[in-house]
């Protein structure tokens, strides 16, 4: 069991749609999470960074952690061709100096 | 303020041979860290650079050696390559000794052993 899930998609969906992405993970010892975003071909950008559990808020977006679930979230609101692109979710630990990635979904908005 | 810049973007190589991928790190930062990317998955840690000295090392073998300069660049070096290197590269610098997780990726080199 990879210690990272992430759905690997494609998913489409239609432009100004609500688009949830999603995490599981099995290390309870994670406690900074984040979601980067990769265009084709270029490096990962991060788009929302989180220490444990709660809420954050950027834009039109929020990224949520449930860490008594080992669930993580990213909502895209009001989606925009621009946002197509792979979502990856990352965590690390507190002693650890590395990231541990999804394999990244990837998301097409279409006008 | 520059960006992580990496080079060379793309080259190909054979089985056997040795290649030297080269980072600098954006402006201030202090810590650099090696990833792999295999086409479909995410990044893969290989290991991470801080104030020159080797601080952390995923699942890579030792054929997979890297530096850091005292400007803060780096290079990774693989020996003896083989075809399942092929993947994109990705240096990402932070500010400090410990990663939190906000990393600044560079574009990547992407590497095809044939």
């Amino acid at each position: 069991q990879k210690e990272v899930e992430q759905d690997p998609g494609p998913l489409s969906v239609p432009e100004g749609a609500i688009v949830s992405l999603n995490c599981t993970y099995s290390n309870s010892a994670f406690q900074y999470f984040m979601w980067y975003r990769q265009y084709s071909r270029k490096g990962p950008e991060l788009l929302m960074y989180t220490y444990s559990s709660g809420n954050k808020e950027d834009g039109r977006f929020t990224a949520q952690v449930d860490k008594s679930s080992k669930y993580i979230s990213l909502f895209i609101r009001d989606s925009q061709p621009s946002d197509s692109a792979t979502y990856l979710c990352a965590m690390s630990g507190g002693n650890t100096d590395k990231l541990i990635f999804g394999t990244g979904t990837r998301l097409q908005v279409f006008p | 303020e520059t960006g992580v810049t990496q080079s060379p973007t793309h080259l190909i190589k054979t089985r056997g041979q040795q290649v030297t991928l080269r980072c600098s790190s954006q402006s201030g930062h202090n810590t650099v860290s090696w990833y792999q990317q295999a086409l479909g998955q995410g990044p893969q840690f290989i290991f991470q650079y801080y104030r020159e000295e080797e601080n952390g090392r995923g699942n890579f073998p030792p054929r997979f050696s890297g530096l850091q300069f005292p400007n803060y660049s780096s290079e990774l070096n693989v020996n003896a390559l083989e075809l399942d290197d092929s993947a994109l590269y990705l240096c990402a610098s932070s500010p400090g000794e410990r990663n939190t997780g906000e990393l600044f990726f560079g574009e990547g080199s992407r590497l095809t052993v044939l």
